[in-house]
Formats: structure tokens, sequence, C-alpha cells
């Protein structure tokens, strides 16, 4: 069964980065791209990037380059995503989701306050 | 970047109706469209995914249809736990997702 948890809810002062983590199982890692999504309070869903487990290969929308950074360790099936420069209007729920498949894990909140 | 509208920005119905809701891009898209289903505290559900091929698990009441920039999700019968809102998500050009419909009561 395939299974994606990330790491708990985080608050950031705005200015600061924060790192959320996907920790893949029960399946292939470097058999499936993830993907990045995020939906900000009374907002919808808005995709933030797709990174290959095989060679850590990324993309992004134009409007997340440069302060949005994914990566992967296949030593612990885990990938993360790393926003900088927060502002309020990234306090959001984030998402990771397979590519190409109904799974995604339970979403982070990131609340940025000062 | 494609631009998916979706419309209507929400869907009044009654259980056991039908519910009929689009998505137009800006420039084709072929058959890559997908639908999720997205209620508060939930992630992402994923219904359809190539303008008609239900994702695994998911009940025939939906179906999904269209190609090139218009496209449609339809719930036969709604029932009770399908009222959210429905988000499409194209992945022809880097990846978007329609602004929703709320389906509600």
């Amino acid at each position: 069964q395939v299974h994606l948890v990330q790491s708990g809810a985080e608050v950031k002062q705005p200015g600061a980065s924060v790192k959320i983590s996907c920790r893949a199982s029960g399946y292939t890692f470097t058999s499936y791209s993830l993907h990045w999504v995020r939906q900000a309070p009374g907002q919808g869903l808005e995709w933030m990037g797709i990174i290959n487990p095989r060679d850590g290969g990324t993309t992004y929308p134009q409007k997340f380059q440069g302060r949005v950074t994914l990566t992967r360790d296949t030593s612990t099936s885990t990938f993360y995503m790393e926003l900088s420069s927060l502002r309020s209007e990234d306090t959001a729920v984030y998402y990771c989701g397979r590519d190409r498949s109904a799974d995604w894990g339970q979403g982070t909140l990131v609340t940025v306050s000062s | 970047e494609i631009v998916l509208t979706q419309s209507p920005a929400t869907l009044s119905l009654s259980p056991g109706e039908r519910a009929t809701l689009s998505c137009r891009a800006s420039q084709s898209v072929t058959i890559y469209l997908a639908w999720y289903q997205k209620k508060p505290g939930q992630a992402p559900r994923l219904l359809i995914y190539d303008a008609s091929k239900r994702a695994t698990g998911i009940p025939a009441r939906f179906s999904g249809s269209g190609s090139g920039t218009n496209f449609t999700l339809t719930i036969s019968s709604l029932e009770p736990e399908d009222f959210a809102v429905y988000y499409c998500q194209q992945r022809t050009n880097l990846y978007t997702f329609g602004q929703g419909t709320k389906v509600e009561i």
C-alpha cells in the first residue's frame, strides 16, 4: 500500500524559509515523479512543481522559480520542498502527490506570521 | 501558461440530481485533463484522468468527457458525500488547475 507521510505543521516569520518533507513507502521510490501543490485559506489548488526522483530533475511554474526548491533523498525515500522568503500569502496547506496516481500526503499547514 | 476556466463557480443542487461541470482551456490540452474533488481538511482526490478515464475506486456515477479545449465532468446522481469543490487540471504544458466549482446543497 502506497503511503506519503508529510512532516508536521510549521509556524514561520516573514522572510524565513520552510522545508517540508514527504516520506514515501509502498512502491519503488524512483518509479514516479512527485508533485507539490498548495491551498491557501479560501483559495483554490496551486501547483508548485514536480521532481523526478531518478535524477533529481525539477520543473517549476514561473511564479515559484527562484523561491521553491524540490529535492529528494533516495537513501530514505523522502522528498523535500523548501520555500524561501516567506510572506503572509504563503500561509497554506501544502500537499505532496505522486504523479499519475491518486496518492497524496496528508498535508502540512504552514503559517507565516510575525 | 495554459489557463483553465471552470464554470459555473457554484452549482446548487439536491441529492439525486445530475451535476454538469465545465472546464475550458485557453489552448488545446488534447486529452491531458484531470478532475479532482477537494473537501476541507482532506487531500485532493483524483476522480478522472486523461479526460475520461476513472481513477481506481471512483464510482461509476462520475464521468468525464471532452478533448482539445472543452471538457465536462458529470455526476449522474449526486450522493451526499459528493458535495465538495471540483478542480480540473491540465498536464500538457506544465500543470495548472482551474479555479474550482463548488457543488453545494
